[in-house]
């Protein structure tokens, strides 16, 4: 059973455009949800977190809202770069300090 | 700059031949993990050190093993690989009191398994 769901494995959006990308969890007891990106033939790499009593972070272009009644976030990317083309996973820290992934979504952004 | 080192990057191994994929952090964190992922999925914790304590996760086969002789490196061992085994694995490291809430794990770049 999938606890952090990317129901869309991919996006392209156009350069300085705004990326939005989704995510959903089922466990109300996540404390913390982060979001990572990753390059081909790389790592993931951290890029932005938000607490389960917040509803928005924001850190330069990306900005994560949490809207814990429907158990959705989303990252926002404004304005979309060229470099910005990776794929993003969502994960939730939660018991034990365990992250749980979800699937990633590959952001194409288009020159 | 600390970091966490995957080696190899790309592994090719035959069916059913041991293999070994490692991994060294200078980050000096207590808390070490290998996932696996494999395309379009989530990564899937196989299993964490807690400092020398292992932790298995009950769905990891009993065809994986680990390894961690000292707090900078952490092995993991296919036994007898299958082509379902060909995936990336990742090595992750964290921080017992640490900002993990704002910073996560430290992700290795990943060894790309090949079984042939």
């Amino acid at each position: 059973d999938q606890q952090v769901k990317q129901n869309s494995p991919s996006l392209s959006v156009q350069e300085g455009r705004i990326s939005i990308l989704n995510c959903d969890y089922t466990n109300s007891m996540f404390d913390y949800f982060l979001w990572y990106k990753k390059y081909p033939a790389e790592g993931p790499t951290f890029l932005i977190s938000i607490s389960s009593i917040k509803d928005k972070n924001e850190d330069g272009r990306f900005t994560v809202f949490l809207n814990k009644s429907a158990k959705h976030l989303s990252l926002h990317i404004v304005p979309s770069q060229p470099g910005d083309s990776a794929v993003y996973f969502c994960a939730a820290l939660g018991a034990g300090n365990m992250l749980t992934f979800g699937g990633g979504t590959r952001l194409m952004v288009k020159p | 700059d600390a970091m966490v080192i995957q080696n190899p990057r790309y592994q090719v191994t035959q069916f059913g031949k041991p293999v070994t994929l490692s991994c060294s952090q200078t980050l000096n964190h207590n808390v070490m993990y290998w996932y696996q992922q494999k395309s379009s999925q989530a990564p899937k914790l196989l299993f964490h050190y807690y400092d020398k304590d292992f932790n298995n996760e009950a769905d990891t086969p009993d065809n994986f093993q680990s390894r961690r002789p000292n707090t900078s490196f952490c092995f993991l061992d296919i036994r007898s690989p299958g082509l379902g085994d060909a995936a990336m694995y990742l090595c992750a490291t964290s921080r017992e009191g640490g900002s993990l809430a704002n910073y996560g794990y430290t992700f290795g770049s990943g060894t790309r398994l090949t079984v042939v």
